[in-house]
């Protein structure tokens, strides 16, 4: 079966560039979110969007942007990168989002270096 | 504040044995819980989803309990194996936080040979 596929696995930047994380979800899922993964710490929802809106916000930064497209598939850029970026940064997608109940799958991950 | 723990951080058994681990959660309104398997440095897996309404999900030797009114889930292994060695989180997402999932810190699980 088709799962979450996210690019690129890795990246590697140095301080105050920019980088942008890609997210392709399970086919027919209309709904995508984004978590981040510190060192040591458990995922903490960023962001996510439903039918190319977005449906909630979580603690993440004003230098992060993130949208869905008419494809569904999302993007998250993020600017001014700062060494505690360094993380794993991961999409999860759904069929619904407000008001139901429906799994999040999640994508392997993007492993995000900042130096 | 709506969080969620999980206890032990840490468990190690040897192979064959039955285990528990658990989550509890400081608020009863929940959609809906699930579990994951997160190995080192991967993706987080979906084990079993319990929606609010049920009591329970099995998935071959997966056995997950919900018990809203006390905020607490457990996850049942049985017949462990050395391949079950990762991290398990529980992760909740609430009524009234949108869809958001809130994680737990998770269990780090060994299973020896």
């Amino acid at each position: 079966a088709a799962g979450v596929i996210q690019s690129p696995r890795h990246l590697i930047k140095e301080k105050r560039e920019t980088a942008t994380l890609k997210c392709y979800p399970i086919p027919r899922h209309d709904t995508v979110y984004w978590y981040q993964q510190g060192p040591g710490q458990d995922p903490q929802f960023l962001i996510s969007f439903y039918e190319k809106m977005q449906s909630d916000k979580g603690s993440i930064p004003d230098r992060f942007s993130a949208q869905q497209f008419s494809d569904y598939h999302s993007e998250l850029n993020m600017s001014s990168l700062e060494l505690g970026d360094s993380a794993l940064y991961f999409c999860a997608s759904s069929f619904g989002a407000l008001g139901r109940s429906y799994e999040q799958y999640f994508g392997p991950g993007t492993r995000l270096t900042v130096t | 504040k709506q969080e969620v723990t999980q206890i032990p951080a840490a468990l190690s058994v040897p192979e064959g044995e039955n285990l528990v681990l658990n989550c509890s959660f400081t608020d009863s309104a929940i959609y809906n819980l699930q579990w994951f398997r997160q190995d080192p440095g991967k993706g987080l897996t979906s084990l079993l989803l319990i929606q609010s309404s049920q009591r329970e999900q099995t998935s071959g030797r997966l056995n997950a309990s919900l018990d809203k009114s006390s905020g607490r889930s457990t996850l049942y292994i049985a017949a462990s194996q050395p391949g079950d060695s990762a991290t398990y989180l529980c992760a909740v997402r609430w009524e009234t936080s949108g869809s958001r999932l809130t994680f737990g810190e998770g269990t780090q699980l060994t299973v020896n040979p």
